[in-house]
């Protein structure tokens, strides 16, 4: 499995952009990378998932380097609701997910 | 939209009990999986299944079973619980071709 390193933490301001970007160097062919978020007490929600290039949907956008060793999710115009652990996975369609530490989303007013 | 539900959100137990966590999805999907959440640690894969009455170990598995007699039902079951498996655990299905894990609530197990 692709191993994946993002930041431990980022701290923002309400209605900025927020750009997470997760490095996965060894990432196969086939191979996806999807994000997830988690608040306190609760289980991880699926965001967004991608291949290559960039995928927008009405929550975040992805975006996908050619090379596709490293990604960046993109949360525009963020809002206290958006503090949260974002996860960077990878890995095969079919295949187990490995989660990692996640990145620490601190929005302030 | 998917459910998944645990069958308890706290739960408190004693060194040595055989504990089980239950875990119900409605959505038909094939395979489930259950981890652990420590802080500082992300989330640990313990086992998974991608069929009925099938177990695979995940990163984690020891101290651990599992029993999938039912496509919807995945326990997992502490046999002698210990103080080190005191942590949240998170039931997760998925299906259908697609890769989306959809996770249950948890439950915050203490065993003291």
């Amino acid at each position: 499995l692709a191993k994946t390193t993002q930041p431990i933490s980022m701290d923002s301001y309400e209605g900025q952009e927020v750009n997470i970007t997760c490095s996965h160097n060894n990432i196969a062919t086939n191979d996806y990378i999807t994000w997830y978020q988690q608040f306190p007490s609760q289980g991880p929600r699926f965001i967004i998932q991608g291949y290559k290039t960039k995928v927008t949907n009405e929550v975040a956008s992805l975006f996908i380097p050619a090379d596709r060793k490293s990604s960046t999710l993109s949360l525009p115009r963020v809002s206290l609701s958006d503090t949260a652990v974002y996860y960077c996975l990878v890995g095969a369609l079919g295949s187990t997910l490995t989660f990692g530490k996640g990145t620490m989303l601190l929005v302030s007013p | 939209d998917v459910k998944v539900t645990q069958s308890s959100r706290y739960l408190v137990k004693r060194t040595g009990e055989k504990v089980f966590l239950e875990c119900v999805q409605d959505m038909d999907h094939e395979n489930m999986f259950w981890y652990r959440q420590d802080p500082g640690l992300g989330l640990r894969l313990i086992y998974f299944s991608y069929d009925v009455k099938m177990k695979e170990k995940g990163d984690i598995p020891e101290g651990y079973s599992v029993s999938r007699e039912k496509k919807e039902r995945f326990s997992l079951i502490l046999e002698s619980a210990s103080t080190n498996q005191t942590s949240m655990y998170l039931c997760a299905t998925s299906g259908g071709g697609k890769e989306k894990l959809f996770f249950g609530s948890g439950t915050q197990l203490s065993v003291l």
